[in-house]
């Protein structure tokens, strides 16, 4: 199985900051790589897919980017409504895994 | 719109099997796959498996021998049969719907599954 290792494993960052959180695939997943938020009680939603290309409706303060086995999400002007865990899963390979996600917190 | 709702038991007692249904409106079955996640709580997901649009399923290796995906078109709805449930298998379980690629694009509320006695 592909090993999705993200970082960091929690963040604080104050409104506005930018933030990035990394993810590290064990082996190369040819940009098959998707972001999801989730927020407390909620079920997780998709932001970013193939690496790069935002899911309908997503803000563009969201971004994607990366290749091979390293993979990055950043938040610009980083909102109230943006506090929540995010997660990286790949898709190139059975079965899809999912890293350990990253909890964004408000400083 | 798309909408995905699970339903099933909340408890199943360890060793018994489990039982959920994926009720879908929005979208046939027939043009997209659906997949069943678990989530335990506070930790990451994982990738039950999939029923494909054109009826052939997948599965994650580590679960292969106990699980079964399948779906009643006419019904618009998608079964999981899990045997030999284990304590570890408690979380919430959802069901998802593929997007433009085979990621999960719509999410089904979820339901929290426990596994004691």
């Amino acid at each position: 199985d592909i090993r999705m290792t993200q970082s960091p494993a929690s963040l604080s960052a104050s409104l506005g900051e930018t933030v990035n959180i990394e993810c590290l695939a064990s082996e190369d997943i040819y940009s098959d790589l998707a972001w999801y938020q989730q927020k407390p009680g909620k079920s997780p939603q998709l932001l970013i897919y193939n690496a790069n290309s935002l899911q309908n409706g997503v803000p563009s303060r969201f971004s994607g980017s990366g290749s091979g086995t390293q993979y990055s999400l950043k938040i610009n002007s980083l909102q109230s409504e943006d506090v929540a865990t995010y997660f990286c899963q790949q898709y190139n390979n059975y079965p899809n895994t999912f890293g350990a996600g990253t909890k964004l917190e408000l400083k | 719109q798309v909408q995905l709702k699970e339903s099933g038991p909340g408890l199943v007692q360890p060793s018994e099997t489990l039982s959920l249904t994926c009720t879908v409106s929005g979208f046939s079955l027939t043009s997209y796959s659906v997949s069943w996640v678990r989530q335990p709580s506070g930790k990451g997901p994982e990738w039950m498996g999939r029923m494909w649009y054109d009826g052939d399923t997948a599965y994650n290796s580590a679960l292969k021998s106990r699980l079964s995906i399948s779906r009643d078109t006419s019904k618009n709805q998608v079964f999981l049969k899990m045997n030999s449930l284990q304590t570890d298998d408690t979380g919430t379980y959802y069901c998802t719907r593929d997007g433009i690629t085979t990621v999960f694009a719509y999410w089904g509320q979820g339901t929290l599954v426990t596994v004691s006695s």
